[in-house]
């Protein structure tokens, strides 16, 4: 298994500016992913961030708004660029170890 | 892309009654299917897990059945606990080991 941590837990931002999402990882792994998950909603995946590669988005998501850092293999950061309400959600990432896939706690973000 | 879906956003049982949350998925290809439940400021947590060369896979308490032929799969969960309390998600993997989650059904145990 392995334990995930997520800084900051939660954080209120005001429109227009940037936080960074910290996931670190007990063990070293080669994937991790960042989801996003919408109040009362289920989880969508934001982007893949396999370290040594760039970040592969997933449909709806672009780098310029969510850039990923993957610089080593226990640690990633996702950052929220130029917030908005609607950015308003539970950022989590989770990392691949054989077949299963773990989860950090989550960041509850909230934009004012 | 994939879909995964839940019949009912709700499910409320007794304690020590059984409980059974359905999910359907779209894309017959899916090899690979797995059940999470997520307590309140929690991140999913793995519960199990099936491949589709298996019909059923049991674990503690716990059991997944898969029906290739309606793409339907089931989450039961024997002698509820209020520590049961939770939504419950099953999910897809996809071809980049990434998951596609399905709605979530929200299981409420009555004390």
């Amino acid at each position: 298994s392995a334990v995930i941590s997520q800084k900051p837990s939660r954080d209120i931002c005001q429109r227009g500016t940037s936080l960074t999402i910290q996931c670190q990882v007990d063990s070293q792994v080669t994937m991790m992913f960042w989801y996003r998950q919408q109040p009362g909603q289920s989880l969508t995946l934001i982007a893949t961030a396999n370290q040594g590669s760039e970040a592969t988005y997933e449909s709806g998501f672009v780098i310029d708004k969510f850039p990923i850092s993957r610089p080593n293999l226990t640690f990633s950061t996702l950052t929220v660029s130029n917030m908005s309400p609607e950015d308003s959600s539970i950022y989590l990432c989770s990392v691949g170890l054989a077949a299963e896939q773990y989860f950090g706690p989550g960041t509850r973000l909230t934009v004012t | 892309g994939e879909s995964v879906g839940l019949h009912l956003p709700t499910l409320s049982v007794q304690e020590g009654d059984n409980s059974i949350i359905n999910c359907a998925y779209s894309n017959s290809a899916s090899d690979y299917f797995i059940w999470y439940k997520q307590e309140s400021g929690k991140g999913p947590q793995f519960i199990i897990d099936i491949r589709s060369n298996m019909d059923k896979r049991q674990g503690q308490r716990v059991t997944v059945l898969l029906n290739k032929t309606v793409k339907h799969l089931s989450l039961q969960i024997a002698a509820t606990q209020p520590g049961d309390s939770a939504v419950y998600f099953c999910a897809e993997k996809g071809g980049a080991n990434n998951l596609f989650f399905g709605t979530g059904t929200r299981l409420t145990v009555i004390p």
